[in-house]
């Protein structure tokens, strides 16, 4: 079952352009959400994570904005760079029973074009 | 470099053989996960230990098992294996339980079941 939905599944933006990713839960037991990037051949690395009760997290050129009540949330990152483009997973966590699952959404390839 | 390892990091085998791929956590990291991706189910989340125990359980099939051994480090076995199974496999650990979203992952070990 597909928890977290994603869009779009893949995206190319212009060099100095906004990249935005969007997605969707439908647990409202998740009570973390972060985004992982992915380059080829390497694992999956945090990028940056915000909690259902603060509506917006800023960190350089990348933001997090959600939406609790609207179960979405996004990424948007400022001034993309060729060097951005990769694959971006949003994920949510729930920690229950002293297990922590993190459910990852689809991914979306980004292309960061000169 | 996330600090995780893991081994190996390729390998090929045939339908119905058994592999075992290793991780060693980040020095510290009590928990460690396991993650399958392949191209058409994403990431997927397969099971978690915590200090040796069992914490969390995911998309595990009943051929596949793992342990984590008093030194930390993990081990997912892969049974009766079949073309399906064939997919990239991460561990990644945490600090303490994990009560975040904040996983560190390893680079992943290929599998190809011909």
């Amino acid at each position: 079952q597909q928890q977290v939905k994603q869009s779009p599944q893949s995206l190319i933006v212009q060099k100095g352009g906004i990249s935005i990713i969007n997605c969707a839960y439908e647990n409202t037991a998740f009570d973390y959400f972060p985004w992982y990037q992915q380059f080829p051949g390497k694992g999956p690395a945090l990028l940056i994570a915000i909690r259902p009760d603060v509506s917006e997290k800023k960190e350089g050129r990348f933001t997090i904005s959600f939406n609790k009540s609207a179960k979405q949330f996004s990424l948007h990152i400022m001034d993309s760079q060729p060097g951005d483009s990769a694959t971006y997973f949003c994920a949510a966590s729930t920690f229950t029973g002293g297990g922590n699952k993190l459910t990852f959404g689809t991914g979306t390839q980004l292309k960061v074009e000169l | 470099d996330s600090g995780v390892t893991q081994t190996p990091k390729h390998l090929i085998t045939a339908t119905g053989q058994r592999v075992t791929l290793r991780c060693s956590p980040r020095s510290g990291d009590l928990s460690v996960y396991w993650y399958q991706q392949s191209l058409d189910q994403g990431l997927q989340f397969l099971i978690q230990y915590y200090n040796g125990e069992e914490r969390a359980k995911g998309n595990i099939l009943e051929r596949f098992s793992a342990q984590q051994f008093p030194d930390l480090h993990s081990e997912l076995n892969l049974s009766s294996l079949e073309l399906g199974d064939s997919a990239l496999y991460f561990c990644a650990s945490s600090p303490q339980g994990g009560n975040t979203g904040e996983l560190f992952f390893g680079e992943g070990s290929r599998l190809t079941v011909l």
